[in-house]
């Protein structure tokens, strides 16, 4: 199956600044990446997800990248806030199949 | 995501004792997951279904077993065969199968050995 590989576990940045996650996979006819945040004790929501046919994709404050080639994709936040602390966690779409493999997660704390 | 509702939110096992979990969802979606989640691990799949009657083991589907009468039920039951229950189990459903879509998780139920 998927490998999936998530850095750093644990990340913590003074409010305002950006945040990068990085998670690395190992199918290269993987075809969809999406990011989940989940706070403390609650269910994984999904905040931002990408397709294969597409290099980038913006919401806000919050953007992904995905670079096909080196079959890497990566999480930004800017501005960070405190209600931005969470666990984050990425996962990977293959191309066959019906199953997401997901990272082992990020967690993020936003110092105020 | 208040379409999948899990229950109960705390949930304590006995020794040689099968528990089920249950999990509902309203959103008319197809597939539905069940996850395990430990400390510091990812999401591992135990069971999904993609369609009524038929469902298929994930990576870690041993001393689990789960059933599909309804599209709008998947429950779960851990078994006296699963050692190592202690966790947070979530659920979750897509509007339909395959590794494209969005998955929508339920707040979940902890699972501890008395």
């Amino acid at each position: 199956g998927e490998n999936v590989e998530q850095h750093p576990s644990t990340l913590s940045v003074q409010e305002g600044d950006s945040a990068v996650i990085k998670c690395t996979y190992s199918d290269s006819a993987s075809n969809y990446f999406p990011w989940y945040k989940q706070e403390l004790g609650k269910r994984p929501q999904l905040i931002i997800d990408i397709r294969s046919n597409v290099g980038e994709k913006k919401d806000q404050r919050i953007a992904v990248t995905l670079n096909k080639t080196a079959k890497h994709f990566s999480l930004h936040i800017t501005e960070t806030q405190p209600e931005d602390s969470a666990v984050y966690f990425c996962a990977v779409g293959p191309n066959t199949g019906n199953q997401f493999y997901f990272g082992t997660g990020t967690s993020l704390t936003v110092i105020p | 995501d208040g379409g999948i509702t899990q229950s109960p939110k705390y949930l304590f096992r006995k020794e040689g004792q099968n528990v089920t979990l249950s999990c509902e969802q309203n959103l008319n979606h197809d597939a539905m997951y069940w996850y395990r989640q430990d400390p510091g691990q990812g999401l591992r799949l135990i069971y999904y279904s993609q369609i009524v009657n038929d469902f298929q083991k994930g990576d870690i589907a041993e001393g689990y077993s789960v059933s599909r009468e309804k599209k709008e039920s998947f429950p779960l039951t851990v078994t006296s065969a699963q050692k190592n229950p202690t966790a947070f189990y979530l659920c979750a459903s897509s509007i339909f199968g395959g590794g494209d879509q969005p998955q929508h998780f339920g707040d979940g139920t902890r699972l501890s050995i008395l």
